[in-house]
């Protein structure tokens, strides 16, 4: 039973354009979201994060949404360049509860930005 | 300097072999995790370890291991090996156990059982 979903296994844009990216979790128990970048051969680095008593939170060209009664996140990258091409993991924790010191990962959405 | 690193970065090994995959870090942080990458794509936590206690223990077969003898090491020990250990395995660290304590990941090792 996977908690957390990203439903698109790739996404291809042109560089300057908006590239969104899509998460969904299940479980109601979560409270804070972080999203994940990762280059081939290397391991995930952490990008941005957001609280669930928030809906947005912004940091330079990525900006992070989230929709608590949809059970649902987002990561706006604006402007996409070609460096952002990685794969990006969307990861789920909580204050407390079976969640609390531990992160729930989605299968990733490989994002290719085109020059 | 790597801030976490693993060892070896490939592991290509016989079914029934025992084999151990070694974790540093020098941040000074106090926890300490293995995540397991499987062929699907999902990074899954395996264990946690805090101040060289174990904080988090999923359900992973007792075969799996862990070790950390002193803050600044996690190693995994994985007996009898089968082919559905074959994954990525992926060592991090981070000051505390709390969500807003940024997990930094290591390179990973590819382990591969033939």
């Amino acid at each position: 039973d996977q908690q957390v979903k990203q439903n698109s296994p790739s996404l291809s844009v042109q560089e300057g354009r908006i590239s969104i990216l899509n998460c969904d979790y299940t479980n109601s128990m979560f409270d804070y979201f972080l999203w994940y970048k990762k280059y081939p051969a290397e391991g995930p680095t952490f990008l941005i994060s957001i609280s669930s008593i928030k809906d947005k939170n912004e940091d330079g060209r990525f900006t992070v949404f989230l929709n608590k009664s949809a059970k649902h996140l987002s990561l706006h990258i604006v402007p996409s360049q070609p460096g952002d091409s990685a794969v990006y993991f969307c990861a789920a924790s909580a204050w407390g509860g079976t969640s609390y010191g531990k992160l729930t990962f989605g299968q990733g959405t490989i994002l290719t930005v085109h020059p | 300097d790597t801030a976490v690193s693993q060892t070896p970065k490939y592991l290509v090994t016989q079914m029934g072999n025992d084999k151990s995959i070694k974790c540093e870090q020098n941040l000074g942080h106090d926890t300490m995790y293995w995540y397991k990458q499987d062929s699907k794509k999902f990074l899954k936590i395996m264990f946690s370890y805090n101040n060289k206690e174990l904080i988090i223990n999923e359900t992973v077969p007792n075969r799996f291991s862990p070790k950390s003898p002193d803050k600044a090491h996690l190693n995994l020990h994985i007996n009898s090996l089968e082919l559905g250990d074959s994954a990525v395995y992926f060592c991090a660290s981070s000051q505390g156990q709390g969500p807003t304590d940024t997990q930094y990941f290591g390179p990973g090792t590819r382990l591969t059982v033939l």
